[in-house]
């Protein structure tokens, strides 16, 4: 299985900070990477797949990029809405695996 | 507005079985894939298999050692999901998401709680 590494852990940040997330595949993966936003009791949200396609209606602030084996989530300037936890997930092949998360907290 | 709707929290002991539906709308149900992504509690999201809603075909995570079955009823644009011989380590929450890559929709979530 290909096992995904996410880094930091958690983070916190402060409104307005510009938030750069890890994400490493211990194989390569092309760019088949997906980004999601997880807030607390609720469903993941997609935000980026192919690596650094934004999905359909989610701002730009949020970006993507990377190839092979390491990623990046970026936000460009964190809002309140923002704080939530975030997950890569690779889909290059069986079984699809996701990262332990970040936790992205108020300063 | 896509969405995917999914059936209510269960209970079930230790050596049973659950069965959770998703029903779908706002998209061609058979043009899409399903996929079944738990989530226990602290943990990270752990894919567990998907089936394709126009054919019927299907891919199992065989972490879970053919204990999943994935079905479909395209007149009722309902997915579901069945996981058997239950242990404690199932307590989760459950989702569905359309797609059998990456779920750009997910369902609100089942929670799934198991006891002895």
């Amino acid at each position: 299985d290909i096992q995904m590494t996410q880094s930091p852990s958690s983070l916190s940040a402060s409104v307005g900070d510009r938030v750069t997330i890890t994400c490493r595949a211990s194989q390569g993966i092309s760019n088949y990477l997906a980004w999601f936003q997880q807030k607390p009791g609720k469903a993941p949200k997609s935000l980026i797949y192919a690596a650094s396609s934004l999905q359909s209606g989610v701002p730009s602030k949020f970006s993507g990029s990377g190839a092979g084996t390491d990623f990046t989530l970026t936000i460009s300037s964190l809002q309140p809405e923002d704080f939530a936890t975030y997950y890569c997930q690779q889909y290059n092949s069986y079984p699809l695996t996701f990262g332990g998360g970040t936790k992205v907290e108020i300063k | 507005q896509v969405q995917l709707v999914q059936s209510g929290a269960e209970v079930k002991k230790t050596g049973a079985s659950v069965n959770i539906s998703c029903k779908a709308s706002g998209y061609t149900f058979t043009s899409y894939a399903m996929h079944w992504v738990r989530q226990a509690p602290g943990q990270r999201l752990e894919w567990m298999g998907w089936i394709n809603a126009g054919n019927g075909d299907t891919k199992y995570s065989q972490n879970f050692q053919g204990r999943v079955t994935i079905t479909r009823d395209s007149s009722a644009r309902t997915a579901y999901m069945e996981l058997s011989s239950l242990r404690s380590e199932d307590t989760a929450v459950y989702y569905c998401a359309r797609r059998h890559d990456y779920g750009d929709y997910w369902g609100q979530g089942t929670l799934v709680t198991v006891s002895s």
